[in-house]
């Protein structure tokens, strides 16, 4: 099983600055098989990137997503005020099995 | 309206079954994988299952393998998750969650709003 690790756990910043996320796999993720999703408090996820770096139907295009083999990463180049909430990282089409990081909570800081 | 509908959650024993229903509508159904995922109060998400358009290809994720069957009735519309000797550890909120396309080894493009389950004697 692939495992996710997202770093920060927690990261503290400012409406109209940039955000990088981290999601580093434990082995190479095949055909940059990796997704983005956010979710906000009560709600469902919802996806935002796919293939490691396609955004989703409707998704702003502040979002962009980079990166191959085991090193991903999730840039919102300004944030918005609607852009603090919780965000996983998956990786899907790998030995049958899907897995998800723990999530990197973005706060206003 | 695109939208995914769960329903079956409670609250239930310790070993003990639960069979979670998921009412699909807006899209052709049949056409997509349909998926299981988690969320235990205050944690992250966990796939637990997915299922092929025609229910050829079936994964588990090794947390529920032997206790959890998915499945499948394209002719009403819906997903199941049946659930047998459930634990403590199984309580979360189930969501409902769509693939792209009929292999269930990809991403979920489209969510219900789950459905609570709570394990507790």
């Amino acid at each position: 099983e692939i495992v996710l690790t997202q770093s920060p756990g927690t990261l503290s910043l400012s409406p109209g600055e940039r955000a990088t996320l981290s999601c580093r796999a434990s082995q190479s993720v095949s055909s940059s098989y990796l997704a983005w999703y956010q979710q906000k408090p009560g709600q469902a996820p919802r996806l935002l990137i796919y293939g490691a770096s396609s955004r989703a139907t409707g998704i702003p295009d502040r979002f962009s997503g980079s990166g191959s083999g085991t090193d991903f990463t999730l840039t919102i180049s300004r944030l918005e005020p609607e852009d603090f909430a919780v965000y996983y990282c998956q990786q899907y089409g790998s030995s049958r099995s899907i897995t998800f990081g723990q999530g990197t909570r973005l706060e206003i800081k | 309206e695109v939208q995914l509908v769960e329903s079956g959650g409670g609250l239930v024993q310790p070993g003990r079954s639960l069979r979670l229903s998921c009412a699909a509508s807006g899209f052709t159904f049949d056409d997509y994988a349909m998926h299981w995922v988690r969320q235990a109060p205050g944690k992250g998400l966990e796939w637990v299952s997915g299922i092929s358009w025609n229910s050829g290809s079936i994964g588990y994720a090794d947390s529920v393998k032997g206790r959890f069957t998915i499945s499948r009735d394209n002719a009403k519309n819906s997903l199941y998750l049946q659930m047998n000797s459930l634990r403590a550890e199984d309580t979360a909120l189930y969501y409902c969650a769509k693939g792209p396309y009929g292999d269930f080894l990809w991403y979920f493009d489209l969510w219900g709003r789950g459905t609570l389950v709570t394990v507790s004697s």
